[in-house]
């Protein structure tokens, strides 16, 4: 009943340090997103990857770096960290289906990391 | 491009009392349209999904929506509210291709009073 295992949980850093946010699932999805949440601006997606092997941007990607290690595992890294990533990150994944009642590239989350940067 | 937009930030009612929560999107190719919910500190559940198969989706936790093509929306409603029911919604659109991310709205908090 894992899911969507993100880590770490918390994570506090200084301006300019690097950190990566780790993110595995075990339902052997084969797309894989990463979101970040604020305040009255609801999730914003930072890149995502529809297949392994492929990696793409989304609307907030200045600052961050991703790595789709294999099917299960894709990763966030921050190389220079700037107050203004202080955030919930979100790692998800998805497996869309065909036909009627589809599961229609249903996403499924993780618990979130926050990050605070100073 | 997709987009959602959600009227409301923040909803609030009394127990018992109808939940709408209202939800308008743009899409130039016929939209998945989904519903979530987030409880403080936790990631994002399901509530319901469309997918052309019936424009009155029921969802878990009594929740509905209904889509409407020519209002272009896909309002979430509830008849009678809980307290459990205090969260966080998103409604969120998709183009519905393989590996397609979900576009988010910025999220209605609903507050639920005794």
């Amino acid at each position: 009943n894992a899911g969507v295992t993100q880590t770490p949980k918390f994570q506090v850093l200084k301006t300019g340090q690097s950190m990566t946010l780790q993110c595995a699932q075990d339902m052997n999805h084969n797309s894989m997103y990463w979101y970040r949440q604020d305040p009255g601006m609801g999730l914003r997606l930072i890149y995502y990857s529809a297949s392994e092997g492929t990696t793409d941007k989304g609307e907030v990607p200045n600052g961050y770096n991703v790595s789709r290690l294999n099917k299960r595992e894709f990763s966030l890294r921050l190389e220079s960290a700037a107050p203004s990533q202080t955030s919930v990150y979100f790692c998800a994944s998805s497996e869309f289906r065909q036909g009627v009642n589809s599961g229609a590239n249903v996403l499924t989350f993780g618990a979130g990391s926050r990050l605070t940067v100073l | 491009a997709q987009s959602v937009t959600q009227l409301g930030s923040h909803v609030s009612v009394s127990e018992g009392a109808l939940v709408l929560l209202r939800c308008n999107y743009s899409s130039s190719v016929p939209p998945y349209l989904f519903w979530y919910v987030q409880y403080p500190n936790q990631g994002l559940q399901l509530l319901l999904k469309y997918t052309s198969a019936a424009t009155l989706v029921k969802g878990i936790n009594g929740f509905e929506a209904e889509f409407k093509k020519s209002e272009t929306s896909f309002h979430l409603t509830k008849p009678s509210a809980h307290m459990r029911d205090a969260a966080e919604y998103f409604c969120a659109v998709s183009e519905g291709q393989a590996g397609t991310a979900l576009i988010f709205g910025k999220g209605t908090t609903l507050s639920v009073s005794s």
